[in-house]
């Protein structure tokens, strides 16, 4: 069965600092993609970037970009230039099966402080 | 802001009753998927619609059931109602498959007394 880690419950940051996330996960999967989602305190889970597993490169989304080691089964998430909306819960997750169905972490609480 | 919409957004039940929540996918999508969050866990998928009929289906007991309408807006209703059943209970809608995005209402906080 498919794992999702998430070793970090808190982390805290300094606006306009750069934080980097840590997610591990575990497949006997070769073809997938990842995903990192927000959950602010509104409580509506928002998608902030998604990896392939077949693509060498990192995904990036303006301030979000991963580092997606598949040897390692990593999938850190960094966050640049942290804005106090970045506050939230970030969840790493990882689609199971052909339904699609999201294995998520326990999350990481981030605080961005002014 | 999804085109997802959970209701009611919040929920109080007792021991033992039944409640039904409820969710609109966003237009064109139709997989509905069904995840409970327990308070300070990543949410945990309970089944899946597609065009009507379980696609899949977590480790949650029978009492946990649903439907899927045809213009793939879907219920989640759980019986029996039991203290560990009080959580966030989250509706996401998507294309299916393991590659697209999935879109998340807003939830429905659900505490049993």
């Amino acid at each position: 069965a498919q794992t999702v880690t998430q070793s970090q419950p808190e982390m805290s940051v300094q606006e306009a600092e750069t934080v980097t996330l840590s997610c591990t996960y575990d497949t006997s999967e070769n073809n997938y993609y990842l995903f990192w989602y927000k959950q602010p305190p509104s409580r509506q889970m928002i998608l902030v970037i998604r990896q392939e597993a077949y693509k060498q490169q990192n995904a990036t989304e303006n301030r979000f970009s991963v580092n997606f080691q598949k040897a390692a089964k990593s999938f850190s998430l960094k966050i640049s230039d942290s804005q106090l909306g970045d506050t939230a819960m970030y969840f790493c997750a990882f689609p199971e099966g052909s339904q699609g169905n999201l294995i998520f972490g326990k999350g990481t609480k981030l605080s961005v402080k002014p | 802001e999804t085109g997802v919409t959970q209701s009611p957004t919040h929920l109080i039940k007792t021991r033992g009753q039944q409640v039904t929540l409820r969710c609109s996918s966003q237009s064109g999508h139709n997989t509905v998927s069904w995840y409970q969050q327990a308070l300070g866990q990543g949410p945990q998928f309970i089944f899946q619609y597609y065009r009507e009929e379980e696609n899949g289906r977590g480790n949650f007991p029978p009492r946990f059931s649903g439907l899927q309408f045809p213009n793939y807006s879907s219920e989640l209703n759980v019986n029996a109602l039991e203290l560990d059943d009080s959580a966030l209970y989250l509706c996401a809608s998507s294309l299916g498959g393991g590659d697209t995005e999935a879109f998340f209402g807003q939830g429905t906080r659900l505490t049993v007394v």
